[in-house]
């Protein structure tokens, strides 16, 4: 089976724009999470997606959200872009959810200037 | 947040020499999981404990779990150069989300 796929791999974006980041699972993969990993806060959760409802939510602004299409493919948009914002956005897709193996994507590289 | 914290932050060994690294984490889990990633890459999944197994082995791994203690341990036995990397515990939070530690950063010198 395919892996976990991301794109776009990297993106230089400047503060105020918005982006959105693309993640499709593994085929039969039903569970997909998101993830921002900074080398202040490490790895943090951002929200996870079953069954195209969103069914937790880490603790981040409104500017995040996300949504699960019906072929379970998922996106993620970032509105009026931070600085801060700028890491490596992680996306894990798993069957059923957060108490099994998470199989990892390669990640979006977001650049904020 | 973070709930599970490793420790040590980094450790450097050489090529053969055994790695132990630590985990602990504040509330009940469901289980703990292990991960490892190369630098600024996706993680890739190591092994999964849950909470009523107190030992688990794959490979040239060793993960324990105490709950009692609220501690995980990773062993990597034999180590190479190509397990440098960055080793990760993650935990469910009951009815939450996945949550991981900071991390350990791992080098293994030919």
């Amino acid at each position: 089976k395919a892996g976990v796929t991301q794109t776009p791999r990297y993106l230089i974006k400047t503060r105020g724009q918005q982006v959105t980041l693309s993640c499709s699972p593994i085929s039969g993969h039903r569970s997909v999470s998101w993830y921002q990993q900074t080398p202040g806060q490490g790895l943090q959760f951002l929200f996870e997606y079953f069954s195209e409802t969103q069914r937790n939510k880490g603790n981040f602004p409104g500017r995040f959200s996300g949504r699960q299409f019906s072929n379970s493919r998922s996106e993620m948009n970032v509105s009026t872009l931070e600085l801060g914002d700028s890491a490596l956005y992680l996306c894990a897709s798993s069957l059923e959810g957060r108490r099994e193996t998470q199989y990892f994507g390669p990640g979006t590289r977001l650049l904020v200037l | 947040s973070q709930q599970g914290e490793e420790d040590p932050q980094a450790l450097s060994i050489q090529e053969g020499e055994n790695a132990t690294m630590n985990c602990s984490y504040k509330t009940s889990i469901n289980n703990l999981q292990w991960y490892r990633q190369n630098s600024g890459r996706g993680l890739v999944h190591l092994i999964l404990i849950r909470s009523n197994e107190r030992e688990k082995h794959s490979g040239r791994l060793r993960v324990t779990l105490d709950t009692s203690k609220k501690s995980s341990s990773l062993l990597i036995t034999a180590s190479r150069a190509a397990d440098t990397a960055s080793y990760f515990c993650a935990t469910d939070e009951a009815g939450n989300m996945l949550t991981f530690g900071g991390g350990t950063r791992l080098m293994v010198k030919p």
